[in-house]
């Protein structure tokens, strides 16, 4: 099975800080890792598809990167809705893998 | 707009059944591939099945091969996870969520609560 590594598990943030978060994967993925948010007792939204494309109503603060295996989500000017868990996932095959997350808290 | 709802969770006991259903609506349903992701409690997310948009493929982690089935009615338009032989370790909180055409999850259901426990 492919393993997202997810760094870090936790980050205490301000407003207004440039946050990022990585997802290592073991193997080759190519472009097919998104991004996803949830807040608490909600589901996952969408954030970032296919490594760097902004899903639909998602706020141009937020990006997604590639770097050979390391992907990144990257919130610019981060606000308090911004304050959730994130997650990768990839999708280039089965069994789809996620990674164990990213918790936001505010200091 | 796109509305995946879930139901039939609760509490089971180990060893038991139980059969979540996925009721959609908004799109096209036997256009696409469906999936189930759970997430225990305070824990990540995990996919755990999927199938094709008519049924004729499916795909499951392997915690859950020979105990969990997907199945779908496209007359219905619903998704279907039969858990059989539940363990503790099943309990989470199962989504629906809807592949589009490159493979990912772009819209979740609210999710449905499984407690596995005697």
């Amino acid at each position: 099975d492919i393993q997202m590594t997810q760094s870090p598990s936790s980050m205490s943030v301000s407003l207004g800080d440039t946050v990022t978060i990585t997802c290592r994967a073991s193997q080759d993925v190519g472009i097919y890792v998104n991004w996803f948010q949830q807040k608490p007792g909600k589901s996952p939204r969408r954030m970032i598809y296919r490594a760097t494309n902004l899903a639909d109503g998602v706020p141009s603060r937020f990006s997604g990167s590639r770097s050979g295996s390391d992907y990144s989500l990257t919130i610019s000017s981060l606000e308090s809705e911004d304050v959730a868990d994130y997650h990768c996932l990839q999708y280039d095959e089965y069994p789809y893998t996620f990674g164990a997350g990213t918790k936001l808290e505010l200091k | 707009e796109v509305q995946l709802v879930e139901s039939g969770g609760g509490l089971v006991q180990p060893g038991r059944s139980m059969k979540l259903s996925c009721a959609a609506s908004g799109f096209t349903f036997n256009n696409y591939d469906m999936a189930w992701v759970c997430q225990a409690p305070k824990k990540g997310l995990e996919w755990v099945a999927t199938i094709s948009y008519d049924g004729s493929s499916t795909y499951y982690r392997d915690s859950v091969k020979g105990r969990f089935t997907i199945s779908r009615d496209n007359a219905k338009s619903t998704l279907y996870l039969q858990m059989d032989s539940l363990r503790s370790e099943d309990t989470a909180t199962y989504y629906c969520a809807r592949h589009n055409d490159y493979g990912d999850f772009d819209y979740w259901g609210q999710g449905v609560m499984v407690t596995v426990s005697s």
